[in-house]
């Protein structure tokens, strides 16, 4: 079945590196994307949205600036957390589309980010 | 807009037990898509099902079952003689027939089956 590959699993940093995160899908292609971020004990919530070949939809409050994404391939989308600082831990998860629209989404395994 | 409400944050039972977990939605769209998914402690999305909203049969499959019902914008599921495997977060969403469209989540019911 369609799988999507995200990495890393785990980033611990200190307070203003920049991370970025992977987000792949293996054996389809994906011209849209998702990107959610995840508190402890809290739902998802969606930050944007990614396009193969043009811009990201960001939702309402994501800051463009700081959650950078690039959706350059068929096949990879990245998200890069700019200069982070600890109030941005967390566990972020990609996904993609079913290729069909009552496919459910194809979810990455996520990515626990840690700043020091 | 659409919203998905799962009213129970936390709940705890004995293994064996059986246990819903609840579900409503709110949506002005006549054909959407339901699904259920588990989020064990290693944090990975494990999908357990999609509802059409057209179809309201209500389905089986080994211990879980699942009780849609248009008519109260709810779709429950429900684990017969729970065991401690199934101890994980449980997310119901939302999804608009559109292809390419967004999940929306409820906000999640913490299982947690002690033996």
């Amino acid at each position: 079945g369609a799988v999507v590959s995200q990495h890393p699993s785990w980033v611990i940093c200190k307070s203003g590196t920049s991370v970025k995160i992977e987000c792949r899908s293996l054996d389809f292609q994906a011209t849209t994307m998702f990107w959610y971020r995840q508190f402890p004990k809290q739902s998802l919530m969606l930050m944007a949205t990614s396009n193969e070949g043009s811009k990201a939809t960001y939702e309402q409050g994501v800051e463009k600036d700081k959650f950078l994404i690039n959706h350059a391939s068929l096949t990879l989308s990245t998200l890069t957390v700019t200069s982070a600082h600890p109030e941005d831990s967390s566990f972020y998860i990609c996904s993609a589309p079913g290729q069909v629209s009552n496919q459910p989404q194809h979810f990455g395994d996520g990515t626990r980010l840690s700043i020091l | 807009a659409q919203k998905v409400t799962q009213a129970q944050t936390e709940i705890s039972v004995v293994e064996k037990e059986d246990v819903t977990l609840d579900c409503v939605y709110e949506t002005r769209d006549t054909t959407y898509y339901l699904f259920w998914y588990k989020q064990p402690p290693s944090g990975e999305l494990v999908f357990l099902i999609r509802r059409n909203s057209f179809d309201e049969q209500n389905e089986i499959s080994g211990r879980y079952s699942w009780n849609f019902q248009k008519s109260t914008s709810s779709f429950n599921f429900t684990i017969t003689a729970s065991q401690v495997v199934d101890s994980a977060v449980y997310f119901c969403a939302l999804k608009k027939e559109t292809s390419g469209s967004r999940l929306t989540f409820g906000e999640g019911t913490q299982l947690t089956v002690n033996p």
